[in-house]
């Protein structure tokens, strides 16, 4: 069992879907973040939530709602997508000065 | 504010031979320096870490790194790579102090050539 586990692996989306991918931590961690990678670009800090509340959002989108009910759940709801946030969005748990640990991944296609 | 820069897109190396894979930093105040490794189709797994003390690191999977802070560089070395080594290398950096706000370079795709 993986440490952070994120579902589903795979979404494929229209542009008017709304969907929702979530996130669970099992390492007793108090921050969570959402990631984006895209092709040939750093990985993009999304939301940061320490003890569930939310501490960073980097001028994302509204389409982009992240929840996070608890220190080891998290999710990331989505709304009239566009085709350029097609990319692979991973989430990641830490302790506080400790190393960020990562899910595999929820590789998003948008229609 | 931290930046890091990993200088190679794309490093092509034969089976057994060894390879260095460059990250140079910058940053305003001190930093723990990271390399995270991520096999296609999964997320980043850590590879080593560098917060205080040896500035060499040794890492899983034979892998290891060198902070230099006068050339602000923290180099990834294997001495000799396998096949499995194929993958995309991280190099990260995050402030030693506060919640985490991790800044991850590029990344470099290792290809080892059998």
């Amino acid at each position: 069992e993986t440490g952070v586990t994120q579902t589903p692996r795979h979404l494929v989306m229209g542009m008017t879907n709304k969907k929702s991918l979530k996130c669970e931590q099992h390492l007793g961690h108090n921050a969570m973040y959402w990631y984006k990678q895209s092709a040939k670009k750093p990985l993009e800090l999304m939301f940061v939530y320490s003890l569930e509340e939310r501490v960073e959002n980097n001028s994302v989108p509204s389409r982009f709602s992240p929840e996070c009910p608890n220190s080891s759940h998290l999710f990331l709801h989505l709304h009239t997508l566009q085709p350029e946030d097609s990319a692979l969005y991973l989430c990641a748990s830490s302790q506080e000065g400790s190393p960020l640990h990562f899910g595999n991944g929820t590789r998003l296609t948008v229609t | 504010a931290q930046s890091v820069t990993q200088l190679d897109s794309q490093v092509p190396v034969f089976e057994e031979a060894p390879v260095e894979l460059r990250c140079n930093y910058s940053s305003s105040v001190s930093v723990y320096l990271f390399w995270y490794v991520q096999y296609p189709n999964q997320g980043l797994q850590l590879l080593l870490k560098y917060l205080s003390g040896s500035t060499l690191v040794k890492g899983i999977n034979g892998f290891e790194a060198e902070f230099n802070k006068s050339q602000t560089s923290f180099h990834l070395r294997k001495p000799s790579v396998h096949i499995s080594d194929t993958a995309e290398y991280f190099c990260a950096a995050f402030p030693s102090g506060g919640y985490q706000k991790v800044t991850f370079g590029i990344g470099t795709k290792l290809q080892v050539i059998p």
